[in-house]
């Protein structure tokens, strides 16, 4: 049973526009949750990360909206770039447990 | 080094044959991931070491899977008698608290 779901699959957007990711997950106990970015042959790395005492996390250009109740949660990348071409998985855990991965976006931002 | 590392980088091996793979953590991590990256899929968990503790082996596939982490350092993932579906990416992770800091990984091919 996949416990966080992310969707879409894929992404095509404008250099400049918002880039959106959606997650939602079915585990109530899950506490923490990051957003990390994959570079082709590399492996990922965390990009942003939130818990569920607030609904909103930025850093620069990446925003994390949580909704608790809906048990969703998503990522924006303002203004994206060509650099931000990448694939990113959003994903779960439990206190100290291991992460649970959706099955990941790939972005493309056209220039 | 300053990060995760694994060896080898890119492994071809035949149907049948054991491999064995490599991963170096972060100096000072107590915790230890090892994952599993399909094209189209996202992380699939196979097992956690952290400290001294039994290692959380609910992630593995098959017996054909085993893994090992010596010292509570450096640890190795060894697949017995390879099947063509253990073609995948294989991700070693090291953490201290909740963020995992992941290798470039090890790219195996069975023929």
């Amino acid at each position: 049973q996949q416990q966080v779901k992310q969707s879409p699959q894929s992404l095509i957007v404008q250099k400049g526009g918002i880039s959106i990711i959606n997650c939602a997950y079915e585990n109530t106990a899950f506490d923490y949750f990051p957003w990390y970015q994959q570079f082709p042959g590399k492996g990922p790395a965390l990009l942003i990360a939130i818990r569920p005492d607030v609904s909103e996390k930025k850093e620069g250009r990446f925003t994390i909206s949580f909704n608790k109740s809906a048990k969703q949660f998503s990522l924006h990348i303002m203004d994206s770039q060509p650099g931000d071409s990448a694939t990113y998985f959003c994903a779960a855990s439990s206190g100290y447990s291991t992460l649970t991965f959706g099955k990941g976006t790939m972005l493309l931002v056209s220039p | 080094g300053a990060g995760v590392s694994q060896s080898p980088s890119n492994k071809v091996t035949e149907k049948g044959k054991d491999v064995e793979l490599r991963c170096d953590p972060i100096s000072g991590h107590t915790a230890l991931y090892w994952y599993r990256q399909s094209l189209g899929q996202g992380l699939e968990f196979l097992i956690y070491f952290q400290g001294n503790s039994a290692p959380d082996k609910s992630g593995l596939p098959s017996d054909r899977f085993s893994a090992e982490r010596t010292g509570g350092s450096v640890s190795t993932l060894t697949i017995q008698r390879t099947q063509q579906e253990d073609s995948a990416v294989y991700l070693c992770a090291s953490s201290l608290g909740t963020t995992q800091f992941f290798g470039p990984g090890t790219r195996l091919t069975v023929l």
